[in-house]
């Protein structure tokens, strides 16, 4: 079975300050792992994704993410917050030899102050 | 990547009528999957759109209440029959592609009212 908590459903952050929105994973297979950022009334976008290459991913507009297997995390960061990151963002896994069967998150809303 | 196209965006019903949804991808793609989104919520997986046989249903959604066709592989429908407002959410049809990623639509959005 495969779960994701994403801890904090809000987080609040100052433009160009740090972002930092916490996921943790539970998977009784190699996990593939995906974050999503959903922008107001839009469908969802993929920031990056992990599928056992390197532990440290790169994503889209500057996010990364690192995959650390003994804290079972995938936490997701960007060194300065932009105005136009406030959206919802999502984790969620996959089995290995995914199939798109995703298990999602309850999602974070990121709030970005000016 | 795959370009996703719903119909229609958004819509307000009335209880007891139901709705069916459009989806059709720029590409050809094998995996085809309907998810729901409740107001506030998080993502669940509906079913697997199967191409040219019977949609495979996740734990709490039957065919009697979402029925899902799959012609082809570029379009899949989805209805939402005898709806109530529970069944308020935002539908959103995605697609997996051989990159290993999965793709949304924009997503319908839909009041019962």
């Amino acid at each position: 079975a495969q779960s994701v908590t994403q801890l904090g459903s809000h987080v609040s952050v100052s433009e160009g300050a740090l972002v930092l929105l916490r996921c943790n994973y539970s998977s009784s297979v190699p996990p593939y792992l995906f974050w999503y950022v959903q922008y107001p009334n839009q469908g969802l976008q993929l920031l990056l994704k992990y599928t056992s290459a390197a532990t440290l991913v790169k994503g889209i507009n500057g996010f990364e993410a690192e995959f650390k297997k003994s804290e079972t995390s995938f936490h997701l960061t960007k060194p300065s917050a932009h105005m136009s990151d406030a959206a919802e963002y999502f984790c969620a896994v996959g089995g290995s030899g995914n199939t798109g069967k995703l298990i999602f998150g309850q999602g974070t809303t990121l709030q970005v102050k000016p | 990547s795959a370009v996703i196209s719903q119909k229609p965006s958004r819509d307000i019903c009335q209880r007891g009528t139901s709705l069916t949804i459009q989806c059709q991808v720029d590409s050809q793609v094998t995996m085809m999957f309907w998810y729901r989104q409740q107001p506030g919520q998080s993502l669940t997986l509906i079913a697997t759109a199967n191409q040219g046989s019977e949609a495979t249903y996740e734990s709490g959604f039957v065919i009697d209440k979402f029925p899902i066709s799959r012609p082809n592989l570029t379009f899949s429908t989805l209805t939402v029959s005898n709806m109530s407002p529970e069944d308020s959410s935002i539908y959103l049809c995605s697609v997996y592609t051989n990159t290993g990623e999965l793709f949304f639509g924009e997503g319908s959005r839909l009041t019962v009212l």
